[in-house]
């Protein structure tokens, strides 16, 4: 069964910092990884989807890298705002059904 | 556009009473997704369609019932609401291929007392 482990599950960082939030599952047969953005009481906003020939993607002050011969996939936020503060969920997608298996998310706090 | 909608926001539910959530999207979207979000076990697929007429189980799929007639449309189905499917519940929507992202809407919270 796939499973999605997303390490730390909640970080503190000062403004300013570069930081990773690290996603790992457990099948390589992905299709795609999806990275999303959660608000507190809000819904999913998709921020990089990654197809898996691909090795990164980027948006503005994030980066996306995928590896699947580890099974890791990496978020990288660049120069953190507190605006940044939110919960980020990573997807494993294994077919072209959309499907996806959720990581738990890493809750991120950028402290002004 | 307005994008993924869900209908309603709130609901609380006496046990035994039934309900149907209502999402629509106006992206034209051919396949259409409803998870369930619970704390510490995140995100879970409990039914999603493929296109108007077509109906998948998920993960979760026990106690729910979905349907779509209208491509637009997805509505899930509790006939018998439990304790246990007090959460969130989002609906998404994407289309077919790699590049493709998964949209979603702003969840239904529901509680079953």
């Amino acid at each position: 069964k796939q499973e999605v482990t997303q390490i730390p599950a909640a970080l503190s960082v000062p403004e300013g910092e570069n930081l990773v939030l690290n996603c790992s599952f457990t099948d390589s047969a992905i299709y795609n990884l999806q990275w999303f953005r959660q608000d507190p009481g809000k819904g999913l906003t998709s921020l990089l989807l990654i197809q898996s020939s691909q090795r990164e993607q980027t948006s503005g002050r994030l980066n996306a890298s995928l590896d699947k011969s580890s099974g890791r996939s990496t978020l990288y936020i660049a120069a953190s705002q507190p605006g940044d503060s939110a919960t980020y969920l990573c997807a494993f997608g294994s077919s072209n059904t959309g499907k996806l298996i959720f990581g738990q998310g890493t809750t991120l706090q950028v402290k002004p | 556009n307005a994008g993924v909608t869900q209908t309603p926001k709130f609901r609380v539910l006496k046990t035994g009473q039934s309900m149907t959530l209502l999402c629509a999207q106006d992206m034209n979207h051919e396949y259409m997704y409803w998870y369930r979000q619970d704390p510490g076990m995140g995100l879970r697929l409990i039914h999603y369609s493929v296109g108007e007429g077509t109906t998948a189980k998920g993960e979760v799929p026990d106690g729910y019932n979905v349907s779509r007639l209208k491509k637009q449309n997805f509505l899930l189905g509790l006939e018998s609401a439990a304790p246990s499917q007090t959460s969130v519940y989002f609906c998404a929507s994407r289309d077919p291929g790699l590049y493709n992202e998964q949209f979603f809407g702003p969840g239904t919270r529901l509680t079953v007392l």
